[in-house]
């Protein structure tokens, strides 16, 4: 079974368009997120929401809105797309943090983004 | 700014040599991940340190997290070809759901 999915795998769209990636998870967790992976395979978090409660909104163009219908998806729409959105974006969740502060997270196979 | 640097940022070795991977911040976290990443798919989790000074073992790896908890290092013994791969390192803000990821190191093991 797969824990963290997330549709579609690739996806190659002209600038201006508009799309949305979705993720889903199946471990329970109460927290999920959204990362971007540059082409030098930096990882920087971009959102998290904690039972459908936005708590991370990291500076991120106005353009990219997520929206957690239940605590098991996250979904990530964006706007009039830019070259400069051609990424990876990963999905990931994990549960509530523990009393060490130590929590784990699992992350989805990745969308590949395109923007031409 | 928390900023995680790990180095080297690339590594090729022959498979048997050993190496050490570091990931060096000015900032404190409450724990600390180390992931591994193939092409095409996303991290997977290898460990979590969460004591100052505590060292972790997985087979052939060697985690430890600094006595400050503001470093750490892995080391691989006998590196084998199957450890090819974008090593990551990830710190806990504490009092917060965020994870602050190293800028990587990509290691590639030549049999």
């Amino acid at each position: 079974d797969t824990a963290v999915s997330q549709t579609p795998k690739y996806l190659v769209t002209q600038m201006g368009n508009d799309k949305s990636i979705k993720c889903e998870q199946n471990l329970g967790h109460d927290t999920m997120y959204w990362y971007k992976q540059d082409s030098k395979k930096f990882l920087k978090i971009m959102f998290s929401y904690n039972n459908k409660e936005l708590i991370i909104n990291e500076t991120v163009p106005n353009r990219f809105s997520p929206k957690s219908p239940d605590k098991a998806h996250l979904n990530l729409h964006i706007n009039s797309l830019e070259l400069g959105d051609s990424a990876v974006y990963f999905c990931a969740s994990s549960q509530v943090p523990t009393s060490g502060g130590s929590y784990e997270q699992y992350f989805g196979p990745g969308t590949r983004l395109t923007v031409t | 700014t928390q900023l995680l640097e790990q180095s080297p940022q690339f590594l090729s070795i022959q498979e048997g040599e050993n190496l050490t991977v570091y990931c060096n911040s000015s900032s404190v976290f409450s724990s600390l991940q180390w992931y591994r990443q193939e092409p095409g798919e996303g991290p997977v989790l290898l460990v979590t340190v969460v004591t100052g000074g505590e060292v972790k073992k997985l087979k052939r790896l060697t985690f430890q997290f600094g006595d400050a908890r503001k470093d750490s290092s892995l080391h691989i013994t006998a590196a084998q070809p199957g450890d090819t791969g974008l090593y990551l390192c990830a710190g806990t803000v504490s009092g917060t759901y965020k994870y602050i990821f190293g800028t990587g190191t990509r290691l590639k093991v030549l049999a």
